[in-house]
């Protein structure tokens, strides 16, 4: 079975900062792995997605992710934050065969102070 | 292309009630998948249509519903509610040629059982 581990359910920065979000999987299969971004009373919007096509993935609005197979670990960077990346993060991850069944982390809500 | 689009996007019913949820996946787009968000428990996958057949499914009481039409718009169906089925419900569709399990998402259905 797939899973995926965030540390951290509430992450705090200054505007500016960089931003780091942790995403640990477990996976006895080659995974997929997302970040996806929740604004409040909205939907999630991908923010990119390691395919094992490149382990340095970029995103949209500046963020990128490195896929570390050896620490199973799919970490989301921002090297400057804004106010309006003030969110909730979710990770996750599938696998080839596993259908397209998503198995979320439960989330880091990201709160950007001045 | 217009986004995944959800109605209602806000609902009240009863416990013992039933309701229907309704999705309209991106133009093009076979698979859809519905996903329940609560405090609690996070982000769990319900099931997954595609071309009218269910090809995946989660861990739900048979409480739980759904069937695809012929243009890929799908309706997720939930019987004698519970307090407990309160939370945002997800769909997200994806193409035929995206990658495993990236999935767009609409903006909800917030439901509220008392």
């Amino acid at each position: 079975a797939q899973s995926v581990t965030q540390l951290g359910s509430h992450v705090s920065v200054s505007e500016g900062a960089l931003v780091l979000l942790r995403c640990n999987y477990s996976s006895s299969v080659p995974p997929y792995l997302f970040w996806y971004v929740q604004y409040p009373n909205q939907g999630l919007q991908l923010l990119l997605k390691y395919t094992s096509a490149a382990t340095l993935v970029k995103g949209i609005n500046g963020f990128e992710a490195e896929f570390k197979k050896s620490e199973t670990s799919f970490h989301l960077t921002k090297p400057s934050a804004h106010m309006s990346d003030a969110a909730e993060y979710f990770c996750a991850v599938t696998y080839t065969g596993g259908g397209n069944k998503l198995t979320f982390g439960t989330g880091t809500q990201l709160k950007v102070e001045l | 292309k217009a986004g995944v689009t959800q109605t209602p996007r806000y609902l009240i019913k009863t416990r013992g009630q039933q309701v229907t949820l309704s999705c309209s996946p991106i133009s093009g787009h076979r698979s859809v998948s519905w996903y329940q968000q609560t405090p609690g428990q996070g982000l769990q996958f319900l099931f997954e249509y595609f071309s009218e057949t269910q090809r995946n499914k989660g861990n739900f009481p048979g409480r739980f519903s759904g069937r695809q039409f012929s243009n890929s718009r799908s309706e997720m169906n939930v019987s004698t509610l519970e307090l407990g089925d309160s939370a945002l419900y997800l769909c997200a569709s994806r193409p035929e040629t995206g990658v495993v399990g990236e999935a767009f998402f609409g903006q909800g259905t917030r439901l509220t059982v008392v």
